[in-house]
This record gives C-alpha cells, structure tokens and sequence, in this order.
C-alpha cells in the first residue's frame, strides 16, 4: 500500500498569502492518479485537482497542483477566506486507493 | 446535475452489520465511464477508502477491511450498496458515496455524508 505523508499537519497564514502543501508518496506514483481535495466543516470534500495538475470545473485558477515521482504540492497563489479548510491528497494505484492525512489550513 | 444520496441506519450494534445504500440521481449507474464507491471518515479524522464497483458488479476493496466489506449494484434501481459486518466503536464515521473516474481515479461526486455510530 502507497502511504502518502502531507506537511505541514497545519498552516496558519492570512489572507491574501501564498500557501504550498505538500503530499510525498512511499513509492512512486502516476502522475495521472494523484489529486487533491478540500473539504470545510460538515461538508463533503471538493475536488479541486486531479492528474496532479488539472483543474476540476469550477475551480478557481488560484488553485495549482504539481510534482511527479513521490513529491506534489499543491499551491493556493493568494489566499481567500473561503479557502480555510482541510486540504487532502489521493492516489490511485494497484486497484487501490490512500489518502494523506491531511493538512489544515487555519487564519492566521 | 449528478446528485448521490446515503440511507441507511444510524445506529448499528456492536458486531452486527453495517448497511448503506447510495442512490444516484442526474446519471445512469449503467455506464461504463465511472466507478463507484464508499469513503469513510471517523470523527475528526482523515478519509478512508472502503471500496469501488464497476456498473458490471466488479469489485475492488481496501486490503484492510476486505474480510468484512460487500459492496453491490442494483443499476435498475439506480443504487448501490455498503454492508460492512463484524462492527466496533472503532467503525463509528461518517460513510460518504462518491462516483469515480475510471480514467484518473479520483472521486469526483460526493454525497452528503451518513453518520453511522457502532454502539449497544
């Protein structure tokens, strides 16, 4: 199982910042089957990412994922209020499927 | 628009089964362009996939709960199904529904979240 390690565990930054979360893999991972997820209070997680750098419909183009091999990031170029929250990674490979533990992102 | 939906019993005993069904509506289940599958989230936890079918009935389960996971399809009722046996506190969450892509395997459509705790 490919075991995937997000950092910071939080990140406290203010509107307006710039703020990069990381995802690193156990072992390497497609390019194609890594994506990233928010999710806020009560709510069901948002895509926002996938095949590591593809935006999802609707997502705001301050949102960007990169990486390849064993290290992605994704990248929220300047912060909004609306963008507090959970941020997840996901991979995809050998019919089966992990998630990071997740990185909270908190106002600063 | 694509909407998915959790039913089933909030409150399941320890050691008895866990049943949820998922029913989707805005969309066939009867496609071969998506999986479909189950996520769980304990509380104040991280996500957990539990497992994905394919509109044909193949399965695929998480290595970890294989042993106690049924996951199933009813296409002319537009639904599929978790039953997850051998219940413990330790299986309390919030069990999601989600529709997947069967070409870059992320879940792109959730439903809502069903709580479900394991207590007698």
């Amino acid at each position: 199982e490919i075991v995937l390690t997000q950092s910071p565990g939080t990140l406290s930054l203010s509107p307006g910042e710039r703020a990069t979360l990381s995802c690193r893999a156990s072992q390497s991972v497609s390019t194609s089957y890594l994506a990233w997820y928010q999710q806020k209070p009560g709510q069901a997680p948002r895509l926002l990412i996938y095949g590591s750098s593809s935006r999802a419909s609707d997502i705001p183009d301050r949102f960007s994922g990169s990486g390849s091999g064993t290290d992605f990031t994704l990248t929220i170029s300047r912060l909004e209020p609306e963008d507090f929250a959970v941020y997840y990674c996901q991979q995809y490979g050998s019919s089966s499927y992990t998630f990071g533990q997740g990185t909270k992102l908190e106002i600063k | 628009q694509l909407q998915l939906q959790e039913s089933g019993p909030g409150l399941v005993k320890p050691s008895e089964t866990l049943s949820l069904t998922c029913t989707v509506s805005g969309g066939s289940i009867n496609t071969y362009s998506y999986y479909w599958g189950w996520v769980r989230q304990p509380p104040g936890k991280g996500l957990e996939w539990i497992g994905s079918i394919y509109y044909s009935g193949s399965t695929y389960y998480n290595p970890s709960l294989k042993s106690r996971v049924t996951i199933s399809v009813d296409t002319s009722k537009n639904q599929f199904s978790l039953k997850l046996s051998s219940v413990t506190a330790a299986d309390t969450a919030v069990f999601y529904c989600a529709r997947l892509s069967s070409s870059w395997y992320f879940f792109h459509y959730w439903g809502q979240g069903s709580l479900v705790t394991v207590s007698s």
